[in-house]
Parts: structure tokens; C-alpha cells; sequence
């Protein structure tokens, strides 16, 4: 079993819908989460960042974490198709230490 | 000006051959990493280095060496290239102070015939 566990999707919703993204984990010393977008054909670009439990939001994105379940979630809301983009989430266990990815979600809006 | 940038982007190479990717960066960043990515395996990392006298593997270092030459260049070396070696890489940098958000290249499209 991988560490980090992410469905590839690809997921489509039309534009407006709600978008639910989610990560599972198994190593409980993960401490540091984050969530990556990217775009076709270019590199990965931090969205959100999280550290320990709990929720963060920014704008129509809220990153939750549960570590009781080892379970990260990404919430987009009123999705647009500028959205469409590969969603990878992120981990590590303390800052100096190398991020470990799930495979992304590959995400559609349409119009 | 890219923040980090990667050269060559495409290139296509036999099996056999030597070939070396390299990163730049210009954001004074400490930490540079080397990624590839699959389709439907996501990013795995090859190598990692955290300043210049630093080099560690990551968990796909095997047919893979690397070289930090200074602070903003990282280059990524494949010895013998083999077919199974196509993939996507990425360089990435972070600062210590931050080593949660890191920050990527554009990518370079490797093949190997």
C-alpha cells in the first residue's frame, strides 16, 4: 500500500457544481498537508496548505484534514472551467523533509 | 523571467545514451528537488538536496545520479537511458524555511527510443 492515496478520476462535473477531492493516508506522523494544481502541460503549483487538523479557506477552495481518519478532502465550490486541472495532494511528516504525492485527480468542468 | 526553469524541455534519446537534464533557479532557494511523473503515478522523487554539499535519494533513485553544481543549479543525469526512463520530469525548490511549498519547473518531456 502506498502512503498516500488518491482516486485518478477523472472526475466531470458541469460548471457551478460542487467538487469534493480526497486524499487518504497511512502514515499518522504526516503532519504537514497540502493540495498541488496542474494545469496541462505545466508544472505542479501549491493551492492550499494546511497544517495539522482542521479546516482553511480561500475563496471557493477549503482544504480539510482529518487525522483521526488520516483523510485530507479539497472542497471547490461553484466550480468553473478554469478549474479543469490535475488536483495532487501532498504530505510530509515536519518541515525540512520531503513532500510525498498521491497520483491526482484529474478534474473537468464544463461550461 | 520563470523562477525555475529547466532545460531541454522535449528531447528524445536512445537507449543506451547519456543524457542530463538540468534546473536553474532564481528564487535563492536552499532546497532542490528532481521529480518524474507517470501517467496515473503521479510525481515520485528521484533525488532531493538541501544545500550544495547535500545530495539524498529519493524513492526512485535507481539508473538516476545528480549533481548540484551551486545553490541555483540542479542537474538530473541518466547514465544509460533505458525505454521504461520515459516520463515527465520536474525540478523543484523550496526555501528551509518553507520546505512544504515547493516550487516547480515547466518540465521536461523525456523519450527514450
Amino acid at each position: 500500500q502506498k502512503e498516500v492515496e488518491q482516486d485518478p478520476g477523472p472526475l466531470s462535473v458541469p460548471e457551478g457544481a460542487i467538487v469534493s477531492l480526497n486524499c487518504t493516508y497511512s502514515n499518522s506522523a504526516f503532519q504537514y498537508f497540502m493540495w498541488y494544481r496542474q494545469y496541462s502541460r505545466k508544472g505542479p503549483e501549491l493551492l492550499m496548505y494546511t497544517y495539522s487538523s482542521g479546516n482553511k479557506e480561500d475563496g471557493r477552495f477549503t482544504a480539510q484534514v482529518d487525522k483521526s481518519s488520516k483523510y485530507i478532502s479539497l472542497f471547490i465550490r461553484d466550480s468553473q472551467p478554469s478549474d479543469s486541472a490535475t488536483y495532487l495532494c501532498a504530505m510530509c511528516n515536519q518541515a525540512g523533509t520531503a513532500l510525498i504525492f498521491g497520483k491526482g485527480t484529474t478534474l473537468s468542468v464544463s461550461s | 523571467d520563470a523562477d525555475v526553469t529547466q532545460t531541454p524541455r522535449n528531447r528524445i534519446t536512445k537507449t543506451g545514451k547519456r543524457i542530463m537534464l538540468e534546473c536553474s533557479q532564481t528564487k535563492g532557494h536552499d532546497r532542490m528537488y528532481w521529480y518524474r511523473q507517470d501517467p496515473g503515478l503521479g510525481l515520485q522523487l528521484i533525488y532531493y538536496s538541501f544545500d550544495v554539499k547535500d545530495i539524498n535519494k529519493g524513492e526512485i533513485s535507481d539508473g538516476y545520479s545528480v549533481s548540484r553544481q551551486a545553490q541555483a543549479k540542479f542537474s538530473l543525469s541518466l547514465e544509460s537511458a533505458i525505454p521504461n526512463q520515459t516520463a515527465l520530469y520536474f525540478c523543484a525548490t523550496s526555501d528551509r524555511t518553507s520546505t512544504d511549498t515547493q516550487y516547480f519547473g515547466p518540465g521536461t518531456r523525456l523519450t527514450v527510443l
